[in-house]
């Protein structure tokens, strides 16, 4: 199975701020890379797939990039809705695996 | 916009057979692109991919549970359903179905909004 390790594993930030959430996988993955927020009590949300196609609906203020086996979620100024936890999964081979997550929180 | 929605018991006795099934509205199961995944998630944990079927093309299983688990389709009623056999409490998760995009790009893009399943004697 492909191993996918996200860090931080939580990150505490003001509204407003910069962060960013890194995903690396065991193996290349190529560009097989999607990104999903999951907020309390609710099913996970596609953000990006492809590594850095932004799902339909989703503010511009994320994006994604990477490549192989190295990957970031970016979001380039955090609103009060950005809380939750993201976790990013692999579609290069099977089983289909994800990140362990990482919960992002509101200062 | 299509839906998802998991039904099924909500607890299930050591050793049975936990079974989940997932109604999808607003498109039709057997068109285009698209597999149909059961994903869990235990409390307070991670996700776990189970399995996925695709009418024309059959199914895909975690390996970690391909010995107990059944995924099967009933077009007829845009439905698709999850056998777990021999459950124990390590089993105990929340259960989504999802719509599995299998194309140019791999993504789970709509999700139920998941039932829990509880294994307790």
């Amino acid at each position: 199975d492909i191993q996918m390790t996200q860090s931080p594993s939580s990150v505490s930030a003001s509204v407003g701020d910069r962060i960013t959430i890194t995903c690396r996988a065991s193996q290349g993955v190529s560009s097989w890379l999607a990104w999903y927020q999951q907020k309390p009590g609710k099913a996970p949300k596609l953000l990006i797939y492809g590594a850095s196609s932004l799902q339909s609906g989703v503010p511009s203020r994320l994006s994604g990039s990477g490549s192989g086996t190295d990957f970031t979620l970016t979001i380039s100024s955090l609103q009060p809705e950005d809380l939750g936890t993201y976790y990013c999964q692999q579609g290069d081979s099977f089983p289909r695996t994800f990140g362990q997550g990482t919960k992002v929180e509101i200062k | 916009q299509v839906q998802l929605q998991e039904s099924g018991p909500g607890l299930v006795k050591p050793s049975q057979t936990l079974s989940l099934t997932c109604t999808v509205s607003g498109g039709s199961i057997s068109n285009g692109n698209y597999f149909w995944s059961w994903i869990r998630q235990p409390a307070g944990k991670g996700l776990e991919w189970i399995g996925r079927i695709y009418s024309s093309r059959g199914t895909n299983y975690n390996p970690s549970l391909k010995s107990r688990v059944t995924i099967s389709m009933d077009t007829s009623k845009n439905q698709f359903s999850l056998k777990l056999s021999s459950v124990t409490a390590a089993d105990t998760a929340i259960y989504y179905c999802a719509r599995d995009f299998s194309g140019s790009y791999y993504f789970f893009d709509n999700w139920g909004q998941g039932t829990l399943v509880t294994v307790s004697s």
